[in-house]
């Protein structure tokens, strides 16, 4: 079974300084990551996903995000936080098995201090 | 294209009442997803619908819950009787091609139901 988790409830982080947000799964196989984003009242937001080919994915607004086999990590950074990006932060993974299935972590809350 | 849309944006009902959420989703994806949000449980998949079929809907929690496609432009999600545990915010995501190819899903703003 697949599973995906989000250690931190929340992260804390000044303007202008650089912020991860981490993310660890559980799959069988090869996974597809996804991290979407979702402001107060609004739906989740997509950001980036990793599926194949580079470890390095870019995404939207300034994120990317590392994926890392040996760690089974995909961790969503960006190199100079905004207040605007204070929000909460879903990573979600499919495992490849044919089913249309996705689990979402139990998100982050990010806070971006002035 | 505007998105997905989702109607109400808010719902409050009394328990024992009909509550009918609305969803379109975007021209042209051939997936759609109704999900549930809660503090305890967080995103659960209830059911989803590839070219309007309904695929899988393991995740609906009773029989009280039934969801429909009748077109590619629209989707409901009925609850009757409604009762407060119901209460959530209700979600609905379309998508091109699905998970299963990689494809990203895009969710709708979702309906915030209050049963009381």
């Amino acid at each position: 079974a697949q599973s995906v988790a989000q250690p931190e409830d929340q992260v804390n982080v000044a303007e202008g300084n650089p912020l991860t947000v981490k993310c660890t799964y559980s799959v069988s196989g090869n996974p597809y990551l996804f991290w979407y984003v979702q402001y107060p009242n609004r739906g989740l937001q997509f950001l980036l996903k990793y599926i194949t080919g580079d470890n390095l994915v870019k995404g939207s607004y300034g994120f990317e995000a590392e994926f890392n086999k040996s760690q089974t990590s995909f961790h969503l950074k960006k190199p100079s936080a905004l207040v605007s990006d204070s929000a909460l932060y879903f990573c979600a993974v499919r495992d490849i098995g044919g089913y249309q299935k996705v689990t979402f972590g139990t998100g982050t809350k990010l806070q971006v201090i002035p | 294209d505007a998105g997905v849309i989702q109607s109400p944006r808010h719902e409050v009902t009394e328990m024992g009442q009909e509550v009918t959420l609305r969803c379109k989703p975007i021209s042209g994806h051939d997936y759609l997803f109704w999900y549930r949000q809660t503090m305890m449980r967080g995103l659960e998949l209830l059911i989803y619908f590839n070219n309007n079929v309904p695929i899988d809907d393991s995740g609906m929690p009773e029989d009280r819950f039934s969801a429909k496609m009748p077109n590619a432009s629209f989707s409901t999600l009925k609850i009757q009787p409604s009762e407060p545990r119901d209460s959530a915010v209700y979600f609905c995501a379309s998508s091109l091609g699905g998970w299963a190819l990689g494809s990203e899903a895009f969710f709708g703003q979702g309906t915030r139901l209050t049963v009381v």
